[in-house]
């Protein structure tokens, strides 16, 4: 079965800095594809990046990239240079060939400080 | 612009009512899903629909039911509302494409059970 963990219930960064929001996944499926999306206080959920288990290069996304490492099952997003609307809640998910529905991590809670 | 839109943003029922949740999208999409948000759970697949008239259980189906009698339609019913039914609830829509393709949610309509 799949499973996405997220182990930051919470960050803190200050504008401008970078941040790594962690995610590792589970699945025995060599085919999936793993997801970001950003759900500000308004409650939409806001689509990000993808990454595809079989894309050589991390995926990037203006000031997103994601930090894929196959071997450790680990999927990182990376925000470089912060803003306050960064603020939000950010989920990881994961889909294989087995499920087309998403499954979602517990959520990282970011906070960007002036 | 996809646009996936629900019907309420915010609902309060009683308990032991009958529920309807509707979700509408108009980017001919083949897939519909129905999400349930709470706290520190991240977001769990309540149904899915790759179809007219066709459905899949999801993480979490008791206690729900949908309906999909039009491709850009997708209801979820609650047969009988009950307070650890109160939450967030999440509609979303995609292609249905051989690789993966992100998700598009609604707004969310926060049900409120007394």
């Amino acid at each position: 079965a799949q499973k996405i963990t997220q182990t930051q219930p919470g960050m803190f960064v200050q504008e401008k800095e970078a941040v790594t929001l962690d995610c590792t996944y589970d699945t025995s499926d060599p085919s999936y594809g793993l997801f970001w999306y950003k759900q500000p206080s308004s409650g939409e959920m806001i689509f990000l990046i993808y990454q595809g288990s079989y894309d050589q290069q991390n995926a990037t996304e203006g000031r997103y990239s994601l930090n894929f490492q196959k071997a450790r099952k680990s999927a990182n997003l990376v925000i470089s240079a912060s803003q306050l609307g960064d603020s939000a809640m950010y989920f990881c998910a994961m889909m294989d060939t087995g499920r087309r529905a998403l499954t979602f991590g517990s959520g990282t809670r970011l906070q960007v400080q002036p | 612009d996809v646009k996936v839109t629900q019907s309420s943003r915010y609902l309060v029922k009683r308990t032991g009512e009958k529920v309807f949740l509707e979700c509408v999208q108009d980017m001919d999409h083949e897939n519909m899903f129905w999400y349930r948000q709470d706290p520190g759970l991240g977001l769990r697949l309540i149904y899915f629909s790759y179809d007219v008239k066709m459905k899949e259980k999801g993480d979490i189906p008791e206690g729900y039911s949908v309906s999909r009698e039009k491709k850009e339609r997708f209801s979820l019913i609650l047969e009988s509302a009950s307070t650890n039914q109160t939450s967030m609830y999440l509609c979303a829509s995609s292609f249905r494409r051989v690789s993966y393709n992100e998700q598009f949610f609604g707004p969310g309509t926060r049900l409120t059970v007394l």
